[in-house]
């Protein structure tokens, strides 16, 4: 079983919808909950990153985490076709080394 | 502030040959730089923690003969693909921390072995 399972799509979305992305993870030592957004052929983007159960926005963005069920999720409202990309999540912890989901490549239709 | 460097951001060499590629933190000292690896279509592959002035900590399964990383300072780590093949071709990506969570990530680099 990997340590982080994301279904890897792709997502297909119309401009203005909302993207819903999860990953659902195993090792309850997992502190550290991060959402990357990565163009083709670049380095991946934080976004977000979160440490507490709960909700946390920024701008467009929420990233919700529950640790109890071990499932993080990224919601990006008002889609738009400049966030078509792939978004990774990615969880440490405090160790820094991070283990990576699939990756979901998610395209936003104008 | 938070950028890291990565330098070349492609790369096409010989068989046979060896390729070396920087990573450099350019506003914050670095307390660690990971070496990542990525496939066409897949995640990141963590291949070695990198550590000022201390030996690098390798992955299972990743050569630490044909990998070699040097951290000779807070601001930089080199990545030397020793010996390429084609089957070391891929796109390799650097990341570095500050004494925070965050991980902020280099461009990556194109490698093609010919």
């Amino acid at each position: 079983q990997k340590e982080v399972e994301q279904d890897p799509g792709p997502l297909s979305v119309p401009e203005g919808a909302i993207v819903s992305l999860n990953c659902t993870y195993s090792n309850s030592a997992f502190q550290y909950f991060m959402w990357y957004r990565q163009y083709s052929r670049k380095g991946p983007e934080l976004l977000m990153y979160t440490y507490s159960s709960g909700n946390k926005e920024d701008g467009r963005f929420t990233a919700q985490v529950d640790k109890s069920s071990k499932y993080i999720s990224l919601f990006i409202r008002d889609s738009q076709p400049s966030d078509s990309a792939t978004y990774l999540c990615a969880i440490h912890s405090n160790d820094y080394k991070l283990s990576f989901g699939a990756g979901t490549t998610v395209t936003v239709r104008a | 502030g938070a950028v890291v460097s990565q330098h070349p951001s492609r790369v096409i060499c010989k068989s046979g040959t060896s390729v070396k590629i920087e990573c450099r933190s350019l506003d914050f000292q670095a307390t660690t730089m990971f070496w990542y690896r990525q496939f066409p279509k897949q995640s990141l592959m963590l291949m070695a923690t990198s550590n000022e002035g201390s030996k690098a900590t390798y992955e299972q399964g990743v050569e630490k003969d044909k990998f070699l990383i040097n951290h000779a300072s807070l601001t930089l780590s080199t990545l030397t693909v020793t010996s390429a093949h084609p089957e070391d071709s891929s796109f390799y990506i650097c990341s570095a921390n500050r004494g925070e969570p965050e991980a902020f990530f280099g461009q990556g680099t194109r490698l093609t072995v010919v």
